[in-house]
């Protein structure tokens, strides 16, 4: 079965500087998705990046980021010039691939990003 | 545009009893999937309804179950309530499987079993 973990509980950071919270994974599959979600107190999960597995390039989003290493079943993101808006729960998830019947994300435990202004 | 609408917003029920919680997916969106996420966690994948069927089932006993209508809004039942039912229930809708069109959640529905 996947696993997703997510080892820092909780991270904080001086604003306008630069953070990296860390997942790892454990799949048998070469075909799969990863994402990282973030959910702020309003309690909505969303979407920051994702990044598909057949993919060597890593994804970004303005002021975001992914370091993927397939090999070692990693998938940082970073987010640069933290922001205040920026503080939230931060969850990695993973997914199977494209044609695979199995539609459901597989999360972490998540990581509580704290921004110090 | 509206996005995803979960109700109520907070529940509170007594152990035994039975809820219902309701999902309205974003406009343009055919499916709809639950998860259950317990304070400090990431949340569990309960089921997904397409075409109105469940298509696909977590590990949750029967005592949770759901409904998908012909305008693809979706409602989750939970019978028999345990206190260990108490969490964030999260509406995800998405277009058909989602993989080119990312899951779009909801504010989700507080649930307090006592």
């Amino acid at each position: 079965a996947q696993t997703v973990t997510q080892s820092q509980p909780e991270m904080s950071v001086q604003e306008a500087e630069t953070v990296t919270l860390s997942c790892t994974y454990d799949t048998s599959e070469s075909d799969y998705y990863l994402f990282w979600y973030k959910q702020p107190p309003s309690r909505q999960m969303i979407l920051v990046i994702r990044q598909e597995a057949y993919k060597q390039q890593n994804a970004t989003e303005n002021r975001f980021s992914v370091n993927f290493q397939k090999a070692a079943k990693s998938f940082s993101l970073k987010i640069s010039d933290s922001q205040l808006g920026d503080a939230a729960m931060y969850f990695c998830a993973y997914r199977r691939g494209v044609g695979d019947s199995n539609y459901q994300l597989i999360w972490g435990a998540g990581t509580k990003l704290i921004i110090k202004p | 545009d509206a996005g995803v609408t979960q109700s109520p917003t907070h529940l509170i029920k007594t152990r035994g009893q039975q809820v219902t919680l309701r999902c309205s997916p974003k406009s343009g969106h055919d499916t709809v999937s639950w998860y259950q996420q317990a304070l400090g966690q990431g949340p569990q994948f309960i089921f997904q309804y397409y075409e109105e069927e469940e298509r696909q089932r977590g590990n949750f006993p029967d005592r949770f179950s759901g409904h998908q209508f012909p305008n693809y809004s979706s409602e989750l039942n939970v019978n028999a309530l345990l206190l260990g039912d108490s969490a964030l229930y999260l509406c995800a809708s998405s277009f058909g499987a989602g993989w080119n069109s990312p899951l779009h959640f909801g504010n989700g529905t507080r649930l307090t079993v006592t």
